[in-house]
């Protein structure tokens, strides 16, 4: 159980385009989503909590205008890197947390590359 | 402010035990995870604490001091697909999960 699943996996895309990523959990409910950043050799920064219905809680410097997050279902959030540029360039991860305990264990999803030429 | 210190880098052989620890000092507590993420793939749960103890989970365990706040993630029988980074994460009084910066496990033969 607790399965996460993110797509596309792969994107490379030309500057100025933007740039959709799904994240659903897949045998489970999750009121609450999050979206990861990770440069290479870095640790995971998290850039915004995504709540159900309701708009996401950005991290400081995550522009929210940049990175739009839309969660709404209990099983699918999207994150759209808007009029993306090459330093957007980073693997974005999401997770979701299982059940409704604020403590509870997030699972995540396998990742997204994306290369912005 | 909220910090979690882990070492940067461990090496071991397979075979052998390795511990690898995990101190945190964060605007109350309300568990401890340990993750792990091979490179290039996002991070798998472990394990989750919240009480002192050992917690044992087939070749891992992961222990708890919250009077210490400690931690430690201790792997038996290592295994060359052992080779990973090893996160912590405690999650904070406002359930925020603060992360550390990881631990790189290097498996030698």
């Amino acid at each position: 159980g607790a399965v996460v699943s993110q797509h596309p996996s792969w994107v490379i895309c030309k500057s100025g385009t933007s740039v959709k990523i799904e994240c659903r959990s897949l045998d489970f409910q999750a009121t609450t989503m999050f979206w990861y950043r990770q440069f290479p050799k870095q640790s995971l920064m998290l850039m915004a909590t995504s709540n159900e219905g309701s708009k996401a809680t950005y991290e400081q410097g995550v522009e929210k205008d940049k990175f739009l997050i839309n969660h709404a279902s209990l099983t699918l959030s999207t994150l759209t890197v808007t009029s993306a540029h090459p330093e957007d360039s980073s693997f974005y991860i999401c997770s979701a947390r299982e059940g409704g305990l604020e403590y509870g264990t997030q699972y995540f999803g396998p990742g997204t590359r994306l290369l912005v030429l | 402010g909220q910090n979690i210190d882990q070492p940067t880098e461990m090496t071991a052989t397979e075979g052998a035990i390795v511990q690898i620890n995990c101190t945190y000092q964060t605007s109350g507590f309300n568990g401890l995870f340990w993750y792990q993420q091979h490179a290039g793939e996002a991070p798998t749960f472990l394990s989750y604490n919240v009480l002192d103890g050992l917690e044992e989970k087939g070749r891992f365990s992961s222990f708890l001091s919250r009077s210490k706040g400690y931690s430690y993630l201790l792997l038996k029988e290592l295994q060359m697909k052992d080779s990973a980074s090893y996160l912590c994460a405690v999650v904070d009084s406002n359930y925020q999960l603060i992360w550390g910066a990881g631990t790189k496990l290097i498996i030698k033969p």
